[in-house]
C-alpha cells in the first residue's frame, strides 16, 4: 500500500511566521502535489513536483513555495503566514508523469492566528 | 480553463436509499473522470474512474458511466449504508500535459439509520 504521510495533523502559527508543511511517501512515486481544501471551495492545486528539484505552480500559488530535495519528500513554505492562509492542506503523490490515480495524505489543518 | 460542477450538499438519506450525486465538467478533448471520497478525519481515496466515453468505473457499490454527450459523470449507488456517510469529488485530468486533477467543490452525505 502506498503510504503518504504529512508531519503534523493539527498545526497553530502566528502571523508573520514562517511555516514549513512536510509530506514523504514510500513508494518511490514520481509526482508529489499540494492542494489546500477549504469550505465550499473544494481542493485547490498550489504546487506540484514531477521531479526531484523540479516544480510547477497550480492554481494559487501565491504566497507558497516549496522544496523537493529527495525523490520522497516535498515540502511546503509559507514564507509569512497570513490568516487567510488557515485551510486544510492536503499532499498527494501519484506514480508517474500520465499516471493519473492520487494518493492522498491524511491532511493538516493549519490555523494562524 | 477546465472546471468541475457537482451538486450542492448535505445530501441526507436513509439507509438503503438510492443515491445520485450529479457531477458536470467542461473540458476540451477526452478528459479522465473520477470519483474521490473523503471519510471523516481522513485524507482523499479513490472510489472509481472512467478514462473515455461510454466508459463506467465501479466500486464497494457505486458506479459512474462518462457521459460525453452531456458532459456528466454522475456518481450512483442502489442502497447506502450508514458507512457511506462522507464527503464526495467529483474531479478530471487533461489527457494531455500534467495529469494534475481539477476538484469540484464536494458533496456530504449524510446517512441515517
Amino acid at each position: 500500500d502506498v503510504k503518504v504521510t504529512q508531519s503534523s495533523r493539527y498545526l497553530v502559527k502566528r502571523t508573520g511566521e514562517k511555516v514549513f508543511l512536510e509530506c514523504v511517501q514510500d513508494m518511490d512515486h514520481e509526482n508529489m502535489f499540494w492542494y489546500r481544501q477549504d469550505p465550499g471551495l473544494g481542493l485547490r492545486l498550489i504546487y506540484f513536483s514531477y521531479d526531484v528539484k523540479m516544480k510547477e505552480k497550480g492554481d494559487i500559488p501565491e504566497g507558497y513555495s516549496v522544496s523537493r530535495e529527495k525523490k520522497e519528500r516535498f515540502s511546503l513554505i509559507l514564507e509569512s503566514a497570513s490568516t487567510n492562509q488557515t485551510s486544510m492542506y492536503l499532499c498527494a503523490t501519484s506514480r508517474a508523469k500520465r499516471v493519473e490515480t492520487q494518493y492522498f495524505g491524511p491532511g493538516t489543518r493549519l490555523l494562524v492566528l | 480553463g477546465d472546471s468541475v460542477t457537482q451538486m450542492e450538499g448535505p445530501v441526507t438519506l436513509s439507509e438503503e436509499a438510492f443515491l445520485t450525486i450529479n457531477c458536470t465538467y467542461t473540458a476540451t478533448g477526452y478528459p479522465s473522470l473520477f470519483w474521490y471520497v473523503q471519510y471523516p478525519g481522513e485524507g482523499l481515496q479513490l472510489l472509481l474512474k472512467a478514462t473515455k466515453a461510454d466508459d463506467k468505473g465501479s466500486n464497494k457499490g457505486f458506479e459512474a458511466t462518462y457521459r460525453k454527450e452531456t458532459t456528466s459523470f454522475h456518481l450512483e449507488k442502489g442502497s447506502v449504508q450508514v458507512s457511506d456517510s462522507a464527503v464526495y469529488f467529483c474531479a478530471l485530468t487533461p489527457n494531455s500535459g500534467y495529469s494534475t486533477l481539477t476538484f469540484g467543490k464536494g458533496t456530504m452525505l449524510l446517512v441515517s439509520p
